[in-house]
């Protein structure tokens, strides 16, 4: 089976641009979560999606926003961008529902200049 | 909120030697306890996980974990690492009725040829 895949691996935006992060799941896998990494914060929950529903959201702004579509597949959009938001973004799919057993993908690194 | 602390934040160790990073988290209630694993250029991946019953884990590798609820403990041991082991590891919880993923800011382990 194909891992998980995510598009861009780079990315760099100025200040106040927003961007779209995608994700595809591991074929079967219902379940896409995100996760921004930072050295300063580490490995911090953004949100989780299942069956094209947010199921938990992390402590983020309303900036960060994320969407599921029926094939499962994912995308993350963070408007307004800020210098602070440079991280490297991961996701992550599950079959099931929850954080029980979950799948990482390379992850995007996103710079903002 | 729950936290999780790793306060080793990198050890160098040398082939052979035994392995224990420490991982302590706060949260009296029933917790699901993680521990991943980032070898160089690779993803995050499950190292090995418990949710209950024997309190001693085995996962991938020769790792295990032992679960000491009364220390709100989750350590990862090795008997023998070998060079391979190099990587980033980072502990992880799950609380009852709240499925967010939680994570420490991981341990950069080197092993020494």
């Amino acid at each position: 089976k194909a891992g998980v895949t995510q598009t861009p691996r780079y990315l760099i935006k100025t200040r106040g641009q927003q961007v779209t992060l995608s994700c595809s799941p591991i074929s079967g896998h219902r379940s896409v979560s995100w996760y921004q990494q930072t050295p300063g914060q580490g490995l911090q929950f953004l949100f989780e999606y299942f069956s094209e529903t947010q199921r938990n959201k992390g402590n983020f702004p309303g900036r960060f926003s994320g969407r599921q579509f029926s094939n499962s597949r994912s995308e993350m959009n963070v408007s307004t961008l800020e210098l602070g938001d440079s991280a490297l973004y991961l996701c992550a799919s599950s079959p099931m529902a929850g954080a029980y057993e979950q799948y990482f993908g390379p992850g995007t690194r996103l710079t903002v200049t | 909120a729950q936290s999780v602390s790793q306060h080793n934040h990198h050890v160098i160790l040398s082939e052979a030697a035994s392995l224990e990073l420490g991982c302590n988290y706060s949260y009296g209630g029933t917790v699901n306890l993680f521990w991943y694993v980032q070898y160089p250029g690779q993803h995050l991946q499950l190292l090995l996980k418990y949710f209950s019953g024997d309190p001693l884990v085995k996962g991938i590798k020769g790792f295990e974990a032992e679960f000491i609820k009364s220390k709100f403990s989750f350590n990862l041991r090795k008997p023998s690492v070998q060079w391979s082991d190099t990587a980033e590891y980072f502990c992880a919880v799950t609380v009852n009725g709240n499925e967010k993923l939680t994570f420490g800011t991981g341990t950069r382990l080197t092993i020494i040829p």
